[in-house]
């Protein structure tokens, strides 16, 4: 079974670009979930999708980032435009179910904004 | 505010040693609480505890749940080198449009040197 896939792997961009993260979640998981990881910190929630709902974007800097998920399958997020503050890495995980199953996790994608 | 906190931040054994790792955490509403183990990017899956299965273990890894005392600890018994990693803990909650999000500590980076 394919897991989840994220493109680039790597992305270094100058303050005030823009920037666009995908994902492709594992086969048959509805629940989507866009984490941010700063450097010697845990993942924390960006967004939630159930199929292609954004059922929880509580957490998401809306003035500047946003998210589809449009068929309820892949999904996509835009920095724009980026600061500095957002370099982190930024990873993508899926799940069967959002209460029951285990979440499994993309490689994430290194952002560097200088 | 819901918080998960592990200790200790970083740990440096020498192979063959056993390691205990520690999570506690303040979660309103707790529905499971689960151990990954990050290498490079992507965190991999290790376990998931809930109400209904609060022992789990797999080869040399082990952990425990107490609900009661509000915590978790990893063991590692017969460390090797590929153990190396941050390991995070997280916890899930049960209420409302939240319900699944998971919350994570900062992770025990763990060294083990040959």
């Amino acid at each position: 079974e394919a897991g989840v896939v994220q493109s680039p792997r790597y992305k270094i961009i100058e303050k005030k670009q823009p920037v666009a993260f995908w994902c492709n979640p594992i086969s048959g998981h509805n629940t989507l979930y866009w984490y941010r990881q700063n450097l010697g910190q845990g993942p924390e929630l960006l967004i939630r999708y159930e199929n292609e709902e954004a059922v929880d974007d509580s957490q998401l800097p809306k003035d500047r980032f946003s998210a589809e998920r449009l068929k309820g399958v892949d999904s996509t997020l835009k920095i724009q435009p980026a600061e500095l503050g957002d370099s982190a890495v930024y990873l993508c995980a899926s799940s069967k179910d959002r209460v029951y199953y285990e979440q499994y996790f993309g490689p994430g994608t290194r952002l560097t904004v200088t | 505010e819901d918080k998960v906190v592990q200790s200790p931040l970083s740990l440096v054994v020498h192979e063959g040693d056993t390691v205990t790792l520690n999570c506690s955490y303040e979660v309103t509403n707790f529905r499971s609480l689960l151990w990954y183990k990050q290498e490079k990017k992507a965190p991999t899956f290790l376990f998931m505890l809930t109400s209904s299965g609060i022992e789990k273990k797999s080869g040399r890894l082990s952990s425990i749940l107490d609900k009661k005392e509000l915590f978790s600890i990893l063991n590692i018994t017969a460390t090797q080198t590929g153990d190396s990693a941050v390991y995070l803990c997280a916890v899930g909650n049960s209420y409302g449009g939240s319900q699944g999000n998971l919350i994570f500590g900062k992770g025990t980076k763990l060294s083990v040197k040959p």
